[in-house]
């Protein structure tokens, strides 16, 4: 069955360090999003791409880059990780046909000591 | 900037009552309206969604109605269930694009 993984679930890290979380989805969706989830904050966009090659800033993408190089995989890598981006982080997909609900993944918690 | 309020934050209901969560949006552009439902621990997951075109939509026990307007739309819960508390976030997109804004989040609790 198609579906959508993120990888990995749970991450301890430093501040300073580099991190990257996978997504990865078998649907062939064109779009792809990154989110994060605090409490108190609903759903954040911290970036987005519409297919391979394209990506787009979110509402919150300081410290976060990501990039596209085939339709499944859209990783997010924290360049140098902050106690701030403690968090859940969430990947989801959507098709490019029109507006759609998204489907999302199980998730990532991540804590920077 | 795209913003989607939601309200209320935190809702108390008795099992077998309604439960209505409300949002406004504040881009006239937008035409797609989604409502997503996380369980404690879980990933969100779509419940329901209503387009600009149309006013009111339902789904069993749930409906979403849309003033487009007042730029208002609305999640109502008929007959709760203790398996409806949960997290409940609205949403707002536009057309030509897929960018979703989220609200903050309904956290429904339905007691039995």
């Amino acid at each position: 069955d198609a579906e959508i993984t993120q990888s990995p679930r749970h991450k301890i890290t430093e501040t300073g360090r580099q991190v990257t979380l996978a997504c990865h989805q078998t649907w062939n969706h064109n779009n792809m999003f990154w989110y994060r989830q605090d409490l108190g904050h609903g759903l954040r966009l911290i970036h987005y791409s519409y297919g391979v090659h394209d990506t787009n800033k979110g509402e919150v993408s300081d410290g976060y880059s990501v990039s596209r190089s085939n339709t499944e995989d859209l990783p997010l890598t924290l360049e140098s990780a902050a106690s701030s981006q403690t968090s859940v982080y969430f990947c989801a997909s959507s098709p490019g046909s029109s507006s759609t609900g998204q489907f999302f993944g199980p998730g990532t918690r991540l804590t920077v000591l | 900037g795209e913003n989607v309020e939601q309200h209320p934050s935190t809702l108390s209901v008795q099992e077998g009552d309604s439960a209505v969560i409300k949002c406004t949006y504040s881009d006239s552009a937008s035409n797609y309206f989604p409502w997503y439902k996380q369980e404690l621990g879980k990933r969100p997951q779509l419940i329901i969604d209503i387009r600009s075109n149309v006013g009111e939509k339902k789904d069993q026990r749930i409906a979403v109605t849309l003033n487009k307007t007042a730029k208002h739309f609305s999640l109502h819960i008929t007959e709760t269930q203790p398996e409806d508390s949960a997290v409940y976030f609205c949403a707002a997109s536009k057309p030509g694009g897929f960018k979703t804004i989220f609200g903050a989040g309904t956290r429904l609790f339905v007691k039995a």
